[in-house]
């Protein structure tokens, strides 16, 4: 089945630094990606939708010069959290849609858990 | 803009035993997909079954089965022969067919417990 991979799985930053998310469709190409948000035991928020060689859409309310994606190639997508703050400490999850798929299918990937000291 | 509610926050059934969630959705397309994914506590999502609103066969997938009524917009799900494995966060979700437009609505999530 389709993997999809991200990098890291738990980073602690501490407040003003920026951290990178990477995204990676692992076994088939990926023309668009989401990024989603998920606060402890809520449901998923869609931040943005990432769309290769092309500017991010981000959903109403989030802060596109805070959250920078960069969909470089067909298999990467990266999620930069900018001059992080606690508040940005959250569980991160990117999904990936298989664009040669029937469905078009979207693939998780396994998460990243950033906390912000 | 699509909505999916799930009016259960936590269920629980005993081992061996069927469960039922509950799903409802309003939408003003006429065709779409409707999901439910399982977050078990490694948090990776997994798609338990899938359901495409033009076909009016309930879809099945081993002990998983949905109960799709597209009148009353609603999408429950039914697990069959519980099992410890199948404990974890549930979630409901609405997609758009059209391409380009694939971004998933979800539920807040419905968290089953398997009794031993």
């Amino acid at each position: 089945g389709a993997v999809v991979s991200q990098h890291p799985s738990r980073v602690i930053c501490k407040s003003g630094t920026s951290v990178k998310i990477e995204c990676r469709s692992l076994d088939f190409q990926a023309t668009t990606m989401f990024w989603y948000r998920q606060f402890p035991k809520k449901s998923l928020m869609l931040m943005a939708t990432s769309n290769e060689g092309s500017k991010a859409t981000y959903e109403q309310g989030v802060e596109k010069d805070k959250f920078l994606i960069n969909h470089a190639s067909l298999t990467l997508s990266t999620l930069t959290v900018t001059s992080a703050h606690p508040e940005d400490s959250s569980f991160y999850i990117c999904s990936a849609r298989d664009a040669g798929g029937r469905y078009y299918e979207q693939y998780f990937g396994p998460g990243t858990r950033l906390t912000v000291t | 803009a699509q909505t999916v509610t799930q009016s259960q926050p936590e269920m629980s059934v005993q081992e061996a035993e069927t469960v039922t969630l509950s799903c409802t959705y309003d939408t003003s397309e006429s065709d779409y997909y409707l999901f439910w994914y399982k977050q078990p506590p490694s948090r990776q999502m997994i798609l338990v079954i899938r359901q495409e609103a033009y076909k009016q066969q309930n879809a099945t997938e081993n002990r998983f089965s949905v109960n799709f009524q597209k009148a009353a917009k609603s999408f429950s799900l039914k697990i069959s022969d519980s099992q410890l494995g199948d404990a974890a966060m549930y979630f409901c979700a609405y997609r758009s067919p059209s391409f380009g437009n694939e971004k998933l609505t979800f539920g807040t999530g419905t968290r089953l417990t398997i009794i031993p």
